[in-house]
């Protein structure tokens, strides 16, 4: 099946830094990734959507400001997490489908980001 | 709104089946029920997504209540490696995956 990577897996950063988490489609393009954040003991929650080529569409509550959004091109999309205060430590998940129709196709999930702030 | 209900967990033991349940009673007629499950520290994982009639992949079956208000994801015979946790989500017409807080499968030795 298709394949969805990020990177890095595991990120510690210092409080007031920023830290980029890249999403990549290995073998297939991908129009639209979704990018969640998920913590301990909770479900994933949906913090935007990328879009190739135009800005990202983020879910309410989520300020734009602070996790920017850039995809650049049909297999990457980017999530940086400026100014992280601790607080922003979680894990950080894309995804993606293979299709360019959404509906009634299966979403293939990165591994997950795990970023701690000190 | 994740617009679904499931139990917070279950459990099963090994080699038997599981059926897994997921209510979704104000679903529309175009939105799909998806199925996803995702293990500790892991990214979450496509298993089966129905509209209508009833699926069977290599994973899992979905049977979708005729009326469409409930479905069940039915393990045919559960092993150790398919404790997870398991997503039951209504896709609709913004297309977008919204999770709930899922049903932790427990499977006993």
């Amino acid at each position: 099946g298709a394949v969805v990577s990020q990177h890095p897996s595991r990120v510690i950063c210092k409080s007031g830094t920023s830290v980029k988490i890249e999403c990549r489609s290995l073998d297939f393009q991908a129009t639209t990734m979704f990018w969640y954040r998920q913590f301990p003991k909770q479900s994933l929650m949906l913090m935007a959507t990328s879009n190739e080529g135009s800005k990202a569409t983020y879910e309410q509550g989520v300020e734009k400001d602070k996790f920017l959004i850039n995809h650049a091109s049909l297999t990457l999309s980017t999530l940086t997490v400026t100014s992280a205060h601790p607080e922003d430590s979680s894990f950080y998940i894309c995804s993606a489908h293979e299709d360019s129709s959404i509906k009634n196709t299966e979403a293939f999930f990165g591994q997950g980001t795990r970023l701690t702030v000190v | 709104d994740a617009k679904t209900t499931q139990p917070n967990s279950m459990e099963s033991n090994e080699e038997e089946p599981v059926h897994l349940p997921c209510n979704h009673s104000t679903i529309s007629g175009t939105d799909y029920i998806h199925w996803y499950r995702q293990l500790p520290s892991q990214g979450p994982e496509y298993v089966i997504h129905g509209l209508t009639s009833n699926v069977n992949n290599r994973m899992a079956s979905l049977a979708i209540a005729e009326d469409r208000k409930s479905s069940t994801l039915i393990l045919h015979r559960a092993t150790l490696r398919d404790a997870a946790v398991y997503y039951c989500i209504r896709q609709g017409g913004s297309e977008k995956l919204v999770f709930g807080k899922g049903t932790k499968l427990t499977v006993n030795p």
